[in-house]
């Protein structure tokens, strides 16, 4: 039971690159999230997928799209890389009916240069 | 709009003293309180959380909190830290009505031990 897993662990991109963060979970969770991690902000969603074949913006969707490719995964892609979106990204999963708590995986540290 | 506030980015404690970490929220209604904990390069890991019942929950590692709603408060304690609760932590709530199963996070606290 590996919980929830991201690739790639680490990425450097240059501006204007392209790229798809992925995310597997294998807790049948029915919700998936995807946030970004800056320092002294806290954690900030970007989008989430409330259930399979549904995707919402979060709190700072510009630049990002979204896939949930299936129950399992759910994938983050930068059209257009920017300076700005250097950050961690995580990506999270929760149990619809239950009382709400994520879980987490390890994160992908990005730079864009 | 629900919010959480931690009071300070960072708390500095020696080793073996309390650990009191602050966090208050903004609803009238309880709502599903969380702690999680992160290590350096890492991903965050549920420390405790508190959705019904008793007001004192305890968690991983020695940590409780306890649920105050009359002061809105969900503050985390350790009576003695140890070296290696050195990490930043975040205090979340979520609305029980929420469909979408949101967190809303607060800004998390860097826990400094000295030896």
């Amino acid at each position: 039971n590996a919980g929830v897993t991201q690739t790639p662990k680490f990425q450097v991109l240059k501006t204007g690159q392209s790229m798809t963060l992925q995310c597997a979970q294998d807790m049948n969770h029915n919700s998936m999230y995807w946030y970004r991690q800056d320092p002294g902000m806290g954690l900030r969603l970007i989008y989430y997928s409330a259930s399979e074949g549904t995707t919402d913006k979060g709190e700072v969707p510009n630049g990002y799209n979204v896939s949930r490719l299936n129950k399992r995964e759910f994938s983050l892609r930068l059209e257009s890389a920017a300076p700005s979106q250097t950050s961690v990204y995580f990506c999270a999963s929760t149990r619809t009916g239950g009382s709400y708590e994520q879980y987490f995986g390890p994160g992908t540290r990005l730079t864009v240069t | 709009a629900q919010s959480v506030t931690q009071l300070g980015s960072h708390v500095s404690v020696s080793e073996g003293a309390l650990v009191l970490l602050r966090c208050n929220y903004s609803s009238s209604v309880p709502p599903y309180l969380f702690w999680y904990v992160q290590y350096p390069n890492q991903g965050l890991q549920l420390l405790l959380k508190y959705t019904t019942g008793a007001t004192l929950v305890k968690g991983i590692n020695g940590f409780e909190a306890e649920f105050k709603k009359s002061e809105t408060s969900f503050h985390l304690t350790k009576p003695s830290a140890h070296m290696s609760d050195a990490a930043e932590y975040f205090c979340a709530v979520s609305d029980r009505e929420d469909s979408n199963y949101q967190l809303i996070w607060g800004a998390g606290t860097k826990l400094i031990i000295k030896p």
